[in-house]
């Protein structure tokens, strides 16, 4: 069945380097959204695009997160420099549109060292 | 979007119904109740959503009280597999993607 994939699952990583995690949504949605996931805050929306154009970008800390779709199959999210503090699981999640139920990824497990 | 309030956590047997309860008693007229579950190490699953009328479908039933200001999720026949965080949410239906997640209610079935 149709499911929307993430790579890579796991990610451990140096503070400075630059990190880049992928999402291809589901064939057929026009609607991503990037999630994290840590302990302290829970699930917190960073951003989320439709027809590939960001709609809100609210949620991410601009000088160092960006979130681009360079083609309707494919969502990036990247974090340069990576800090300690981004440790978290990311979710990639996509939809029909932007009222419609939300299918989430497996995630992405980024530990920066 | 309005708050929810659900219990942290919850146990059940085997075999039997699980009942789920939220509370949402800011609930506005076109805010829906959507649930959706986390299994460990997994993204969360979409379960079921309802506005006003009880809902079903093939992994639960969701039912909504008259005034709209508490819901309960049930699952019928709870596995071990079930075991899980449930996340009660509540939203509009607008031109915004958000979910809000709170801490959820993690239910353990047991055998």
């Amino acid at each position: 069945d149709a499911r929307v994939t993430q790579t890579p699952r796991d990610k451990v990583t140096e503070m400075g380097q630059e990190v880049t995690m992928r999402c291809q949504p589901i064939l057929g949605h026009n609607t991503v959204f990037w999630y994290r996931q840590t302990m302290m805050q829970g699930l917190e929306l960073l951003a989320y695009f439709r027809n590939r154009a960001p709609l809100d970008d609210s949620g991410m800390p601009k000088d160092r997160f960006s979130a681009e779709m360079p083609d309707a199959t494919l969502a990036t999210l990247k974090i340069q420099p990576s800090e300690p503090r981004d440790s978290a699981v990311y979710f990639c999640a996509s939809g029909l549109g932007v009222t419609d139920t939300q299918y989430f990824g497996p995630g992405t497990r980024l530990t920066v060292l | 979007d309005a708050k929810t309030t659900q219990p942290t956590s919850m146990d059940c047997a085997e075999g039997r119904a699980a009942n789920l309860p939220c509370n949402h008693s800011t609930i506005s007229g076109n805010e829906y109740v959507y649930w959706y579950r986390q299994i460990h190490s997994q993204g969360p699953q979409y379960i079921i959503h309802g506005l006003k009328n009880n809902e079903t479908n093939e992994m639960a039933s969701l039912i909504i009280t008259e005034d709209r200001k508490s819901s309960t999720l049930i699952l019928p026949h709870a596995t071990l597999r079930d075991t899980a965080v449930y996340y009660c949410i509540v939203r509009v239906k607008s031109n915004t993607g958000k979910l809000i997640f709170g801490q959820g209610t993690t239910l353990q079935v047991k055998p």
